[in-house]
């Protein structure tokens, strides 16, 4: 079971707005930056949100990112059809002085 | 326009070794520590090695630590992962992808980009 955990699948209709929750340790998010990634099967993984609530420029202000304690999330306002992808977070763990990701939320708009 | 660009995956046996090679264009590859990650067929995304920008320090994930070695040659602006003792849970999509900076682990860094993959496939 991975250090840092996400629930294997979300959902929500076209214009809602749904958050994907990220859960760890002191270790890893409860410490360090918590980035997140959008993967769309076939395709590269793309960065969406850096340094926990830190946007790249290209990437839509419906794609928002937060941390508190020891969980972080990622949130999609506005929901699309193309937003259904796979979505990841990763972060750094003292502990096993690796990077760790959550094990992946499959987002779904129905 | 920063391109990573991944080969040599394929099928080869269990105990066997295959080397991975990225190459990269678009960016100062002698700037930025390197990483690769994988993901197996239907889980999620697993990091697998980090390398310094030059060469000085590099670490692996414990499933992979003592079988794989990572390196890079900055004059050729390409990185590399050496597999050896092939498992049947080594069979993945392998991802190159370039470190916001220069170290790999840095807890302040994010990955970006990523390469399109190299498919690994370990089977009898």
């Amino acid at each position: 079971q991975s250090v840092v955990t996400q629930p294997p699948s979300a959902s929500d209709t076209p214009g809602q707005r749904v958050t994907i929750p990220c859960s760890g340790r002191i270790s890893n998010i409860g410490r360090n930056y918590v980035h997140w990634y959008q993967h769309l099967p076939g395709t590269a993984p793309k960065l969406l949100v850096y340094r926990n609530n830190q946007r790249p420029s290209g990437v839509p202000d419906r794609f928002s990112g937060s941390k508190s304690g020891t969980s972080a999330s990622l949130a999609i306002s506005g929901l699309r059809s193309e937003d259904e992808a796979d979505y990841y977070c990763v972060v750094w763990d003292d502990n096993v002085s690796g990077w760790v990701f959550g094990g992946g939320t499959k987002l779904t708009v129905l | 326009e920063v391109q990573l660009v991944e080969s040599g995956g394929g099928l080869v046996q269990p105990g066997r070794s295959l080397r991975l090679s990225c190459k990269a264009s678009g960016f100062s590859f002698d700037d930025y520590a390197m990483h690769w990650v994988r993901q197996a067929p239907g889980k999620g995304l697993e990091w697998v090695s980090g390398i310094t920008w030059n060469s000085g320090n590099m670490d692996y994930a414990d499933s992979v630590k003592g079988r794989f070695t990572i390196s890079r040659d900055n004059a050729r602006n390409s990185l590399y992962l050496q597999m050896n003792s092939l498992r049947a849970e080594d069979t993945a999509l392998y991802y190159c992808v370039k470190d916001s900076g220069s170290t790999w682990q840095a807890p302040y860094h994010w990955f970006d980009p990523w390469g399109q993959g190299t498919l690994v496939t370990v089977s009898s």
